[in-house]
């Protein structure tokens, strides 16, 4: 089956900077690769996703590559706010939503 | 209420105890989930069901027992459970649950769970 590897666990970044998360799969039928927020007390909230067909896509200041050579995609937050801290899961699935396999997280805290 | 609602948001209970969490969802999805999140591991999927019909049991111990008794509703009858089995216990629904669908997945924020 898919097993889905994300780094770093944690992750502190100053206000204003970039953050970069990053996640191999292993399975090469995967195609589908959602990101999830997760803030505290509250379930994952899908942000971002990226179909295999496509190697980059960015919503404001959100963007998510796609290596499907090398098996892995990376979250990318530019300018980041203090809002943006919470925990993101990476996940891939090779049948679009149905069998999606999460990452471990990471712990982004972003510091004023 | 809006989206995905979950009760009770805290529970504990003993091994011998009896106890089932509810989902809600308030989008008129026609699939919903139960996940498993423990500290350091991944989001582990523990059934769907599909107009109330379950369609995805990943080898969950039988103490698990879910029931959907409509498109709205999913319950999870917990049983003589271990405290391994404490996590949180996430709710979801999506649109649909098809070969290849790419429906997004609607949490909700989930029931923390503590087996004594």
């Amino acid at each position: 089956g898919e097993n889905v590897e994300q780094h770093p666990s944690t992750l502190s970044v100053q206000e204003g900077d970039s953050a970069v998360i990053k996640c191999t799969y292993s399975d090469s039928a995967s195609n589908y690769f959602p990101w999830y927020k997760q803030e505290l007390g509250k379930g994952p909230q899908l942000i971002i996703d990226i179909r295999s067909n496509v190697g980059e896509k960015k919503d404001q200041r959100i963007a998510v590559t796609l290596n499907k050579t090398a098996k892995h995609f990376s979250l990318h937050i530019t300018e980041t706010q203090p809002e943006d801290s919470a925990v993101y899961f990476c996940a891939a699935s090779p049948a679009g939503n149905e069998k999606l396999t999460f990452g471990t997280g990471t712990r982004l805290t972003i510091i004023p | 209420e809006t989206g995905v609602t979950q009760t009770p948001r805290h529970l504990v209970m003993g091994m011998t105890n009896k106890k089932s969490l509810k989902c809600e969802q308030h989008l008129g999805h026609n699939a919903m989930y139960w996940y498993k999140q423990s500290a350091k591991k991944p989001l582990e999927l523990m059934f769907v069901y599909s107009l109330e019909e379950r369609v995805e049991n990943n080898s969950v111990p039988s103490r698990f027992s879910p029931e959907c008794p409509n498109s709205s509703h999913l319950f999870l009858h917990l049983h003589t459970l271990q405290p391994e089995d404490s996590a949180l216990y996430l709710c979801a629904s999506s649109q649909e649950w098809l070969q290849g669908s790419y429906n997004e997945q609607f949490f909700g924020p989930g029931t923390r769970l503590t087996v004594l």
